[in-house]
């Protein structure tokens, strides 16, 4: 089966400018996660949707971070207004619900906010 | 507030060794345990698993291990190979949160000839 697909995969961007990230899931993985990965750290969660509603965005900082997933597939994750603390790798992941197992990620973003 | 931690950024074994990693949680409330394996410019890639209700779990040369009283979990690789040489990632799911996974800090193994 194809894998998760992120995109772009590098991204370097000015402080206060916004940017965008993309994922496109495995075919038939209900549940959709974005994870931070600062440099030196483990991944952290920032929001996990359910088809396409929000099960959990309490680590997302709303004021400058939103995300979508329109009609339950791929998804997108904003920055608007981006800040040097921003820099990681985003990560996405998917899974069939319940399936903490089959947790399958993404390749990743890696953004460096200058 | 890190709740599960790798204490060991790093470490290094002779192939065909026995490597250790280790973990230690302190959420009561995690019922799940994962292991995961990065190699550079790649996402974690699933390992290995445990339900709080073992205390072992093996597949081929991967054992993980844990000890519910100690908060404890390890993983073991036997033998090590050249191959095996990444980040490994312990991660923990809380009991009641379905599939959100926390993260440890990450532990570089190198495998050398």
């Amino acid at each position: 089966e194809a894998g998760v697909a992120q995109s772009p995969r590098y991204k370097i961007i000015e402080k206060r400018q916004s940017v965008a990230f993309w994922c496109n899931p495995i075919s038939g993985h209900a549940t959709l996660y974005w994870y931070q990965q600062i440099l030196g750290q483990g991944p952290k969660l920032l929001i996990q949707f359910q088809n396409n509603g929000v099960v959990d965005d309490s680590q997302l900082p709303k004021d400058r971070f939103s995300a979508e997933r329109l009609k339950g597939v791929d998804s997108t994750l904003k920055i608007q207004p981006a800040k040097l603390e921003d820099s990681a790798v985003y990560l996405c992941a998917s899974s069939q619900w319940g399936l903490t197992y089959g947790y399958t990620f993404g390749s990743g973003t890696r953004l460096t906010v200058v | 507030d890190q709740q599960v931690k790798q204490n060991s950024p790093s470490l290094s074994v002779q192939e065909g060794r026995i490597s250790i990693l280790n973990c230690d949680y302190t959420n009561s409330m995690f019922d799940y345990f994962l292991w995961y394996k990065k190699y550079p410019a790649e996402g974690p890639t699933f390992l290995i698993s445990i339900s709080s209700i073992k205390d072992k779990n093996e597949d081929g040369r991967f054992t993980v291990f844990l000890n519910k009283s100690a908060k404890h979990l390890s993983l073991h690789i036997v033998p090590s190979q050249p191959g095996d040489s990444a980040v490994y990632f312990c991660a923990a799911r809380s009991t009641g949160t379905a599939s959100k996974l926390t993260f440890g800090t990450g532990t570089r193994l190198q495998v050398t000839l």
